[in-house]
């Protein structure tokens, strides 16, 4: 079964510091795996997108990586800001005959305090 | 600047009543995709379009229906409203079917009562 599963659920950390969160997944076969931010009732925004052969995408504060062969992904965030407070999304794509077909995890929901 | 909106951003219907919730894009995409998000699962398709005149169903299509007449819009009917559809709605678009990136919309809550 195609699956995502996020941890931790929840994350409550300091403004200024660093935090990781974790993405493991079973999709297959595998086309590309993605991290979306999604602020509260906002749709999700794209943060990166990392395909097989990346195992590493930095998209300013974020870096994300990628362990192809244990179907792990985390996202790390440096420097943690109020802003960073949001539902971060781990989404692995298959591809088929019709086209990517997304899973969803349930999300990490972080919390940024001062 | 391209963008996609739906509308409405908050709707209360009652139960057994049809509803349609639109979505719109201006990125000219092709592709055009309605999600459900609720507490406890991730993201779930509901529907999905390739193009003008195609539909197809997602993994959570039960109880809902969508058309395609033009590029920019897939409106999403719920012919009779229950309250299992109570969630928050998301419409996204993307370039082609193989393409990465997907757009969201800003979401339409919708209550059933």
């Amino acid at each position: 079964k195609n699956q995502v599963e996020q941890s931790p659920q929840s994350l409550i950390i300091l403004e200024g510091k660093n935090c990781t969160l974790q993405c493991n997944y079973t999709v297959s076969p595998f086309s590309n795996l993605r991290w979306y931010k999604q602020d509260t009732g906002r749709g999700p925004v794209s943060l990166t997108i990392m395909t097989f052969s990346e195992n590493t995408k930095s998209n300013g504060r974020y870096t994300a990586t990628l362990d192809a062969d244990t179907k792990q992904s985390s996202l790390h965030i440096t420097a943690s800001q109020l802003s960073d407070s949001a539902s971060y999304i781990c989404v692995v794509s298959r591809l088929t005959g019709g086209g990517n077909k997304l899973t969803f995890g349930t999300g990490t929901q972080l919390k940024v305090e001062l | 600047d391209a963008e996609i909106t739906q509308s409405p951003r908050h709707k209360i219907t009652e139960t057994g009543r049809q509803v349609t919730l639109a979505c719109h894009q201006t990125w000219n995409h092709n592709n055009m995709f309605w999600y459900r998000q609720d507490l406890g699962h991730g993201l779930r398709l509901i529907h999905y379009s390739y193009g003008v005149q195609d539909t197809n169903k997602g993994e959570v299509s039960d109880g809902y229906s969508v058309s395609r007449s033009n590029t920019e819009d897939l409106p999403l009917t719920l012919e009779s409203a229950a309250s299992s559809q109570t969630s928050v709605y998301f419409c996204a678009s993307s370039e082609s079917p193989g393409a990465y990136e997907q757009y969201f919309g800003p979401g339409t809550r919708l209550t059933v009562t």
